[in-house]
């Protein structure tokens, strides 16, 4: 069974700091990867979406890498801001026809003023 | 809309009722997944829809819960006979496309927390 591990658990930064999330999956036959933050009792937004056949995508100061051969993924927040106070989850589908993506528990961020 | 919906936002119900969670996807969208989210874990698959047809169910915890999604867009997640266990916020997402489209961002809903007494 998939299983997907992020790291930290949780982060606690200045305002401004440069930040590096980690998503990791046993099996790293992943066929894409997308990364989401969710805010306390709220649904998951979308914030990247690295397709099959990319490595990475960009939007705004967020910027997501991913490994296939490793499995391994990273969201990188530039320049945070209490606003990017946040859970932050990742989760991919496995190739081979699975369409049932696999979260990882998440990255519970806090960013001070 | 412009998003996914769903209601209520927040039920309770003693243990032993049944409860019916409805998910208003994005239109057009063929795809529609419902997860169910404990405190401090990512959501876990229950079961997926493309279009009307119910393809994979095997998330479902047990045989007191059943979904529907009869036109192919609204979908209902129905839980007989609630237990305590069942507490947890239930999302609902969707997808314009199918299995391993290109555009298969899935667009999530604000879920509906559940509490079982």
């Amino acid at each position: 069974k998939q299983e997907v591990t992020q790291i930290p658990a949780a982060l606690s930064v200045p305002e401004g700091e440069n930040l590096v999330l980690n998503c990791s999956f046993t099996d790293s036959a992943i066929y894409n990867l997308q990364w989401f933050r969710q805010d306390p009792g709220k649904g998951l937004t979308s914030l990247l979406l690295i397709q099959s056949s990319q490595r990475e995508q960009t939007s705004g100061r967020l910027n997501a890498s991913l490994d296939k051969s490793s499995g391994r993924s990273t969201l990188y927040i530039a320049a945070s801001q209490p606003g990017d106070s946040a859970t932050y989850l990742c989760a991919g589908p496995q190739s081979g026809g699975s369409y049932i993506p696999t979260f990882g528990r998440g990255t519970s961020l806090i960013v001070h003023p | 809309g412009a998003g996914v919906s769903q209601s209520p936002r927040y039920k309770v119900a003693k243990r032993g009722q049944d409860v019916a969670l409805r998910c208003d996807p994005i239109s057009g969208h063929v795809s529609l997944f419902w997860y169910q989210q404990a405190l401090g874990q990512g959501p876990e698959f229950l079961t997926y829809f493309q279009n009307e047809a119910q393809l994979d169910k095997s998330g479902l915890p047990s045989d007191r819960f059943f979904a529907e999604r009869p036109e192919g867009s609204v979908s209902t997640l129905k839980i007989q006979r609630t237990q305590q266990e069942d507490s947890a916020v239930y999302l609902c997402a969707s997808s314009l496309v199918g299995v391993a489209g290109v555009y298969n961002e899935q667009f999530f809903g604000p879920g509906t927390r559940l509490t079982v007494l």
